[in-house]
């Protein structure tokens, strides 16, 4: 059974960092890409990382992210990360994990997520 | 890209057929998805590559399109189906979502 697990949320001050950690199993991790999503309250969602399986390790960023979030992972432990600093209030979500596991053709679909991990920037 | 959902919220009751539009601002072929997203849970994968109906899904969901202009239908609306929806495009990074569309149930 495919699982994923966030955790590492929490209350942060603005300018301030938090490490985020999803955790898998149930499927072979090192072959596959993952991704952070995220949903601030009330709102839509909006994707903000993708890495790749190792071998490219190419990653990639929504543009409100980029030079401050980090998206890493250690396939030994079938975990990504999502390092993320300086951080403000339009960062306060819920950030969630997601894997692509559902494929058609050259695209795989978001199919297994976690249940999510609130970040609150506030003073 | 940007996806625009219309209706933004809509009622129903049950038993109706519900359709759920998501247009893109450029072609993205075929690489769309629809999501269903209840209070406090994570996203649910219904539809992939625009028309094709994920695992576990009731027939009752249904996708078409390509190109700019797609549909989620609900051929027959449970009281379960009470939901926001979302469309989302993998056609080129950015990866964006529809703003999603409120379903309620009469």
């Amino acid at each position: 059974e495919v699982q994923v697990v966030e955790s590492g949320g929490g209350l942060v001050q603005p300018g301030g960092s938090l490490r985020l950690s999803c955790t898998t199993s149930g499927f072979t991790f090192s072959s596959s890409s993952m991704t952070w999503v995220r949903q601030a309250p009330g709102q839509g969602l909006e994707w903000v990382a993708n890495i790749h399986p190792v071998g490219s390790e190419e990653v990639v960023y929504v543009d409100s992210v980029r030079g401050r979030f980090t998206i890493s992972r250690d396939n030994a432990k079938s975990s990504i990360y999502l390092q993320m600093e300086r951080l403000r209030a339009e960062d306060t979500a819920v950030y969630y994990c997601a894997r692509p596991g559902q494929c058609s053709g050259d695209r795989c679909y978001w199919d297994y997520w976690g249940q999510g991990t609130l970040v609150t920037v506030s003073s | 890209i940007q996806l625009t959902q219309s209706p933004s919220s809509l009622s129903a009751s049950v038993g109706d057929r519900v359709i759920i539009t998501c247009r893109a601002s450029q072609g993205i072929g075929s690489y769309l998805a629809w999501y269903q997203q209840k209070p406090g849970k994570a996203p649910r994968l219904l539809i992939y590559a625009a028309s094709t109906l994920q695992g576990g899904v009731p027939s009752r969901f249904s996708g078409s399109g390509s190109g700019t202009d797609f549909t989620l239908t609900i051929s027959s609306l449970q009281p379960e189906d009470s939901a926001t929806y979302f469309c989302l495009q993998l056609n080129s990074f950015p990866f964006t979502f529809g703003q999603g569309t409120r379903l309620e149930i009469k």
